[in-house]
């Protein structure tokens, strides 16, 4: 079975700062990895996903970015936050037969 | 493109009742996956479903699958508060790897 360890948990951010949002897989090897954020009372968006060391998909025109540094790796960034960045940022893997989740990290942008 | 829909969006309900949430979607999919998420929470798997008429039960819920109508259904049977939450429905489709959810359906049951 794979864990996904995804971190900080909550995160206070004021507007215009940098966001990097780190997601780790352990339990299998070339996992396909995705980001999805969920506004408040929402529902999940996926916003990139990849199938490979340095592979992204971007469904979304949006101020964030992504990175697969290394196979059980997975990063989401933004040089500048902005106000409607706010939400539940939930970090996936899919292992051909059923996804795993992250715990998921709150983040506000004050 | 994938969508996945899901009605209805918030049910309310009295304990001990039935209902049932439905999951629509717009192409040919290899599984479908029913989520629920409790506020705050990351999801918990509750069913995957892999084949045209696939059923399976845990508890009071019950899941189902037509993929020639591109139809999941999720039917709850004498609800309890216990089962507030939202569920998500999911699609994956192995052509473009997109692991697409529904909308969610936000559940309150009532005691």
């Amino acid at each position: 079975s794979q864990t996904i360890h995804q971190w900080p948990a909550t995160l206070v951010q004021p507007v215009g700062s940098p966001l990097s949002l780190e997601c780790t897989v352990e339990g299998t090897s070339n996992p396909n990895l995705y980001w999805y954020r969920q506004a408040a009372g929402r529902g999940l968006q996926l916003l990139f996903y990849s199938v490979g060391i340095g592979q992204i998909s971007s469904e979304v025109p949006q101020n964030l970015s992504a990175s697969r540094p290394q196979d059980r790796q997975f990063i989401l960034s933004s040089k500048k936050l902005l106000l409607s960045d706010s939400g539940f940022y939930l970090c996936a893997s899919f292992n051909g037969a059923e996804a795993f989740f992250g715990q998921g990290t709150r983040l506000t942008v004050v | 493109e994938l969508k996945v829909e899901q009605n209805p969006l918030f049910l309310s309900m009295q304990e001990g009742k039935n209902y049932t949430i439905y999951c629509n979607y717009s192409t040919t999919s290899d599984r479908l996956y029913w989520y629920r998420q409790d506020p705050g929470k990351s999801l918990e798997s509750l069913f995957v479903l892999l084949s045209n008429g696939a059923v399976k039960q845990e508890g009071r819920l019950m899941a189902s699958l037509d993929t020639k109508a591109r139809l999941s259904t999720l039917h709850i049977t004498a609800a309890v508060h216990d089962l507030s939450a939202t569920y998500f429905c999911a699609v994956h489709t192995s052509g473009t790897y997109k692991y697409i959810f529904g909308t969610g359906t936000r559940l309150k049951v009532l005691a």
